[in-house]
């Protein structure tokens, strides 16, 4: 089984609909982060979380809410999804202290039509 | 907002050869600097990680550290088909040191 896993792995949705993304990692690491990928822009943070009671805003937060329901999992939302935010989606844990090494799940395809 | 630039490609090199990737950064007070490799529909993987100015060893991969300049490379000797990939140069920023800030990526072809 996958280090982190992401579910679902493809997903096309309308305008105007609510999504969740789910990541779970059985790494037993503390951080957790979401990315999203565009062709062009490479990897953009969206949010990240040190523990369970520590979220923070990456540099593209805006449409976008995360959850930490456990030391194991963080999924994100799109409360009302558009169509650019259609991208390719990463979550990726690492240890305290050693935040460059980031493991990455196989990522969330995610179509809004 | 912090950047990290890099030569989107594709970059071709012949089977043999030295492939070289380059990658420059805003944030001047930045210590710690990667790079990822990423093949098609994959998920990014760290393959270098530098510190210090000057070069760095792992078997065929050579990371380069230019602080002054504020640049970074990567040389792959030896270039193989499985080398072509997506090159991600990341930097881990100086005022948070939990986020690290992506390039674009440089996409490689190795061509036999």
């Amino acid at each position: 089984d996958a280090d982190v896993t992401q579910t679902p792995r493809n997903r096309i949705t309308k305008t105007g609909k609510r999504i969740m993304l789910e990541c779970s990692q059985t790494k037993g690491h503390d951080r957790m982060y979401w990315y999203r990928q565009d062709p062009g822009l490479g990897l953009r943070l969206i949010y990240y979380s040190f523990d369970v009671k520590d979220i923070n805003k990456g540099e593209i937060s805006d449409g976008y809410s995360v959850s930490r329901q456990a030391q194991a999992k963080f999924s994100l939302s799109l409360e009302s999804a558009i169509p650019n935010q259609t991208a390719l989606y990463f979550c990726a844990t690492s240890e305290a202290g050693a935040e460059n090494i980031q493991y990455f799940g196989a990522g969330t395809r995610l179509s809004v039509l | 907002q912090k950047e990290v630039e890099q030569n989107s490609g594709p970059l071709s090199v012949p089977e043999g050869a030295i492939a070289s990737l380059n990658c420059t950064y805003s944030d001047r007070g930045s210590q710690s600097f990667f790079w990822y490799r990423q093949y098609s529909g994959k998920s990014p993987e760290l393959i270098m990680s530098i510190y210090s100015n000057g070069d760095k060893e792992d078997g065929r991969f050579t990371a380069q550290l230019n602080k002054a300049s504020q640049y970074v490379s990567l040389l792959i000797r030896d270039s193989q088909p499985s080398d072509s990939a997506t090159y991600l140069c990341a930097v881990r920023e100086y005022s948070s040191a939990s986020k690290i800030i992506f390039g674009s990526g440089t996409r490689l072809s190795i061509r036999p």
